[in-house]
């Protein structure tokens, strides 16, 4: 069975800490993501990774930066945390091997983690 | 970039009514539309999908369709149950699967 994991569910900071979220996946995957999720905004890209050191910029970047030196784990870094950070971070992965009728492009999400900043 | 919005954010319906959510992009170089499931304390996860050079496709009780030229497509649940309780997300992106696009959510609610 497929598995992205997230280490914490729930994470309580102060405003002003390091905070980091890990992302696992058992996959394979060449791509992984971290999104946010917030009431009423959908899931929104943070930034996203095709490959061991790559990454791109999503579409809300600001106050955030990734790490990715092995394949199968993807870092979220709040360098400071501040309190609209406040959110559901949740990690995804997905291949971009071809097979059968050509990529699925399928996103196999963790279960999130929920972070309170104070 | 693609701009998706999602209608409506929540739906009410009555077990073995079926649910139409809705879903607009702006980007006419998008061609490919999943939708995801996403169950209380879960991450979401893909129930189905469509591609640009298809109009309809079914799974079951689900199905979608695609109106490339108005940009719209809609996720159909039929003889809906309470496990279809949820909250569920359109996306769409263009085939590098590099960057999806979420609508804002919609939350299905089907009393029993």
């Amino acid at each position: 069975d497929v598995k992205v994991t997230q280490s914490s569910r729930y994470l309580v900071k102060r405003t002003g800490e390091k905070v980091f979220l890990e992302c696992v996946q058992d996959m394979d995957h060449e791509n992984m993501f971290w999104y946010r999720q917030d009431p009423g905004l959908g899931l929104r890209l943070i930034y996203f990774s095709y490959d061991v050191k790559m990454k791109e910029k999503g579409d809300i970047p600001e106050g955030y930066s990734v790490s990715r030196e092995k394949k199968e784990r993807f870092s979220l870094i709040l360098e400071s945390a501040s309190t609209n950070q406040t959110s559901m971070y949740l990690c995804a992965s997905s291949s971009t091997s071809k097979s059968g009728t050509g990529n699925t492009g399928e996103l196999f999400f963790g279960e999130g983690s929920r972070l309170t900043v104070l | 970039g693609e701009n998706v919005e999602q209608h409506p954010s929540t739906l009410s319906v009555q077990e073995g009514d079926s649910a139409v959510i809705k879903c607009t992009y702006s980007d006419s170089a998008s061609n490919y539309f999943p939708w995801y499931k996403q169950e209380l304390g879960k991450g979401p996860q893909l129930i189905i999908d469509i591609r640009s050079n298809v109009g309809e496709k079914k799974d079951q009780r689900i199905a979608v369709t695609l109106n490339k030229t108005a940009k719209h497509f809609s996720l159909h649940i039929t003889e809906t149950q309470p496990e279809d309780s949820a909250v569920y997300f359109c996306a769409a992106t263009t085939y590098n699967f590099n960057k999806f696009y979420f609508g804002s959510g919609t939350k299905l609610n089907v009393k029993p």
